[in-house]
């Protein structure tokens, strides 16, 4: 079982609708993060947390908008999307400790977007 | 500006045998961490292995060793006895390592293209 929980995993909206992906750790990592992939391609950085705050806004549209409640959740609400948002996005956790080296991402399985 | 290369879009390799993936980097950065990634068509991301820059061996995990060759910029996978369960998307990535304030060290960690890898019986 992956240590980093996505909901939900599969999500059809249109482009009027609101809603929110959500993502969990229980790692202790301080370090969160939203990618967006689409099909065949490499994921693309969109967001970084860093101790629940904002370090890192890939030049993301506005109708992306990243929350990071507590240091275990990350939400990413969605609002006014257009088709071409459709596609897998994923979360992941890493330590954010000062001066380390791996600080390994571990990603969760996905949430699997599509806009009508 | 960081880059990652990888050149092979496609590889098959016969069950058993070993197989390498290519991955070239360019970075500003002095010092690095090269990643890879396995990710199976139910889409998760599954972490393989590590190298630092400045690790003095090159890393082995399991039946996953990284061929590093530091002055070439290139940081190969090396997968030996491939299974069928092999088969998969691998992606190479890197991050620079900062020493600064807490929000930098988290830093950026980009992907190559990625490799399909197929396994065959």
């Amino acid at each position: 079982d992956t240590e980093v929980t996505q909901t939900p995993k599969h999500l059809v909206m249109g482009m009027t609708n609101k809603k929110s992906l959500k993502c969990e750790q229980h790692m202790g990592h301080r370090a969160m993060y939203w990618y967006k992939q689409k099909a065949k391609k490499p994921p693309e950085l969109m967001f970084v947390y860093s101790y629940e705050k904002l370090s890192i806004n890939e030049s993301v549209p506005s109708r992306f908008s990243p929350e990071c409640p507590n240091s275990s959740l990350l939400n990413l609400h969605l609002h006014a999307l257009q088709p071409e948002d459709s596609a897998l996005y994923l979360c992941a956790s890493s330590q954010a400790s000062r001066g380390s080296g791996a600080n390994v991402l571990t990603f969760g399985a996905g949430s699997r977007l599509t806009v009508l | 500006a960081q880059k990652i290369t990888q050149t092979q879009p496609g590889m098959f390799v016969q069950e058993k045998e070993a197989v390498t993936l290519d991955c070239t980097y360019d970075t500003s950065d002095p010092s690095y961490g090269l990643f890879w990634y396995k990710q199976p068509s139910s889409g998760e991301m599954i972490f393989l292995i590590y190298q630092g820059s400045y690790d003095q061996q090159n890393a082995t995990e399991g039946r996953y060793s990284l061929n590093f060759q530091k002055a070439r910029k290139s940081a190969n996978l090396v997968i030996s006895a491939s299974q069928l369960g092999d088969s998969a998307m691998y992606f190479c990535a890197m991050r620079g390592i900062t020493l600064g304030d807490r929000s930098s060290n988290t830093g950026k960690l980009i992907f190559g293209q990625g490799t399909t890898l197929q396994v065959k019986p």
